[in-house]
């Protein structure tokens, strides 16, 4: 099946410092590419859509300016979590929309000190 | 907008007994209705999915759910599991249209077989 990769896979970060994270679909192109966060014990929460040469649209309430998204190609799409605090350690998950469904990356793990 | 329940956090089970995975729904619109599994360390797997038509839906490993749209459930079944189904398993809802790919998504809930 279609594959969805993220790196780093887990992070560890100062506080006030910024983060990339990488989502590549492997094996098919994806103009549409979701973000989500899942916090402990709770359920994923879509954080933004991001589409291939134009700006991502983001849900309610999640910050635009903190959460940068960037999907330059129909294979990749950055999440940049800009001056990190504590509160922004979570996983990150990202997934791609195939020609029927959905593929989902194997999660980022970021911890902000 | 619609939300997703997952009613049980942990299931255990022991090997070939049967288990019920339960979800409920919410929504305003028609919704379309998955069920993934997670495990560890890799990315969510489709199990099935619900869009339309036969209300029983059969997926991969043996897994089956049934929409229910009176009582707004999306209970996912298996009549024999296995050590390798433990794992996190997710319902979710999307609501089509404009929100194709969109997923609002449940709990979770962990499976253990034990044996």
């Amino acid at each position: 099946g279609a594959v969805v990769s993220q790196h780093p896979s887990r992070v560890i970060c100062k506080s006030g410092t910024s983060v990339k994270i990488e989502c590549r679909s492997l094996d098919f192109q994806a103009t549409t590419m979701f973000w989500y966060r899942q916090f402990p014990k709770k359920s994923l929460m879509l954080m933004a859509t991001s589409n291939e040469g134009s700006k991502a649209t983001y849900e309610q309430g999640v910050e635009k300016d903190k959460f940068l998204i960037n999907h330059a190609s129909l294979t990749l799409s950055t999440l940049t979590v800009t001056s990190a605090h504590p509160e922004d350690s979570s996983f990150y998950i990202c997934s791609a929309l195939g020609a029927e469904t959905q593929y989902f990356g194997p999660g980022t793990r970021l911890l902000v000190l | 907008a619609q939300s997703v329940t997952q009613l049980d956090s942990q299931v255990p089970v022991f090997e070939e007994a049967p288990v019920e995975l339960r979800c409920n729904y919410s929504s305003s619109v028609s919704v379309y209705l998955f069920w993934y599994v997670q495990y560890p360390n890799q990315g969510l797997q489709l199990l099935l999915k619900y869009l339309s038509g036969s209300t029983l839906v059969k997926g991969i490993n043996g897994f089956e759910a049934e929409f229910n749209k009176s009582q707004t459930s999306f209970h996912l079944r298996k009549p024999s599991v296995h050590i390798s189904d433990t794992a996190e398993y997710f319902c979710a809802a999307e609501a089509g249209g404009t929100s194709y790919g969109k997923l609002t998504f449940g709990q979770g809930t962990i499976l253990t077989v034990h044996p």
